[in-house]
């Protein structure tokens, strides 16, 4: 069974830091691309970063580029986001989406659970 | 980046009603990567339909969707009350992958 776990949200004052967790089980971790998908409290949902299977490829949406960076640790099966300059605009549930495996595009067919950001003084 | 419209914002029916969801890309939507997800408040999005018109595992087949180019529905046929919920639609095929603002269903 897939799995997908976050950790590390909560309080954070603006301009501070924080790291997200998200460990995987269930699936061949390696082999899959990775992403970040975030929702404003009563809002849509924000596609923003993005890594490729062995984390030689990354996105980031324009709203987080150059502030937060997308990593992944393949022998943990673990992606992180480390999320830096934090603003009250950041406040956010961050959910982990399993990928593809390949280059052809997939839906997200997996998702964690998300983990609650909140910036504020 | 395509942009995807959704409407309309908010659909007030009745259980065993029909559901008719519209989403609207600027741009052709490459190969029908276009996929619908559910999400009920405090829970992750569900994916539901995925090319446009496939169901996702487990999906009930009251729900269906359709739709090519830049114009896509998705239908459910007869509203259970487990079905009230915000929904998404999302294109998958071109870099940034990008959601719509979503469409709520809720109960007349």
């Amino acid at each position: 069974e897939v799995q997908l776990v976050e950790s590390g949200g909560g309080l954070v004052q603006p301009g501070g830091s924080l790291r997200l967790s998200c460990s995987a089980s269930g699936f061949t971790f390696i082999s899959y691309a990775m992403h970040w998908v975030r929702q404003a409290p009563g809002k849509g949902l924000e596609y923003v970063s993005a890594i490729s299977s062995h984390g030689g490829s990354t996105y980031y949406a324009d709203s987080v580029k150059g502030r937060f960076t997308i990593s992944r640790d393949n022998s943990k099966n673990t992606l992180y986001f480390q999320m830096s300059s934090l603003r009250a605009e950041d406040t956010a549930v961050y959910y982990c989406v399993k990928g593809s495996p390949t280059s052809v595009p997939r839906p997200f067919d997996y998702w964690g659970q998300g983990t609650l950001v909140t910036v504020s003084s | 980046e395509i942009v995807l419209t959704q409407s309309p914002g908010t659909l007030s029916l009745s259980p065993g009603e029909r559901a008719t969801l519209s989403c609207r890309a600027s741009q052709s939507v490459s190969s029908s990567y276009l996929a619908w997800y559910q999400q009920k408040p405090g829970q992750a999005p569900r994916l539901l339909i995925y090319g446009a018109s496939s169901r996702a595992t487990g999906i009930p087949d009251r729900f269906s969707g359709g739709g090519s180019g830049t114009d896509f529905t998705l239908t459910i046929s007869r509203l259970e009350p487990e079905d009230f919920a915000v929904y998404y639609c999302q294109q998958y095929g071109s870099s940034p992958q990008t959601f719509g603002q979503g469409t709520k269903v809720e109960i007349k």
